[in-house]
């Protein structure tokens, strides 16, 4: 079975700039999260989503917002790019219970120039 | 706040000896769940180990094993026979009912292997 499955695997915007990224959790899971990992800093969770609903919030700005579609994949988008949001994004996806085990992408590797 | 501090930001261990990585956090809640992730250069985030705070037992996934200490609030994660596979970041992280079963991660333990 395919792993959580991250596009683009590379990204450079420039400031102001709108940026998508994409997600699409293994199979059969309901619940996907995304998280925000800066160069030489751990990662922050940003959203979490089960069955289309949003179920979870980190402290970003209004810019940062993300959806959950029918077939359980995930869209973040982040809107008037700064160069402070240059950081790995990373997509982890789990079943649905919380005390399930939580498996990540590889990630988009977003530059803003 | 809930916070997670991992005092070693890079650490180095001889094939085949045994190496600990330091984790301590803080929470108000009395049930969550703790883990230890590797990052290796892929960038994946691969789940190590994993414990529940209501568990006396430590947690041992073969080379790998904590040591919880509830009472001080510290996660350490004991690796045995390191490997040069086991070359990676090291994130100590929990996640409660508070953060909505969000995980939240320290800043890392840069493991390096040497032969």
């Amino acid at each position: 079975d395919a792993g959580v499955t991250q596009s683009p695997t590379h990204l450079i915007k420039t400031r102001g700039q709108q940026v998508t990224l994409r997600c699409s959790p293994i199979s059969g899971h309901k619940s996907v999260s995304w998280y925000q990992q800066v160069l030489g800093q751990g990662p922050q969770f940003i959203f979490q989503y089960y069955e289309k609903e949003e179920r979870g919030r980190g402290n970003f700005p209004d810019r940062f917002s993300a959806r959950q579609f029918p077939n359980y994949s995930s869209e973040l988008n982040v809107n008037a790019l700064l160069l402070g949001d240059s950081a790995l994004y990373l997509c982890a996806s789990r079943s649905g219970q919380v005390n399930e085990k939580l498996f990540f992408g590889s990630g988009t590797q977003l530059s803003v120039l | 706040a809930q916070t997670v501090t991992q005092s070693q930001p890079e650490m180095s261990v001889q094939e085949a000896e045994t190496v600990t990585l330091s984790c301590t956090y803080d929470t108000s809640e009395s049930n969550y769940y703790l883990f230890w992730y590797k990052q290796p250069p892929s960038r994946q985030m691969i789940l190590v180990i994993r414990q529940e705070a209501y568990k006396q037992q430590n947690a041992t996934e073969n080379r790998f094993s904590v040591n919880f200490q509830k009472a001080a609030k510290s996660f350490s994660l004991k690796i045995s026979d390191s490997q040069l596979g086991d070359t990676a970041m090291y994130f100590c992280a929990f996640m409660t009912m508070y953060s909505g079963y969000a995980l939240n991660f320290g800043k890392g333990t840069s493991l390096l292997v040497t032969p």
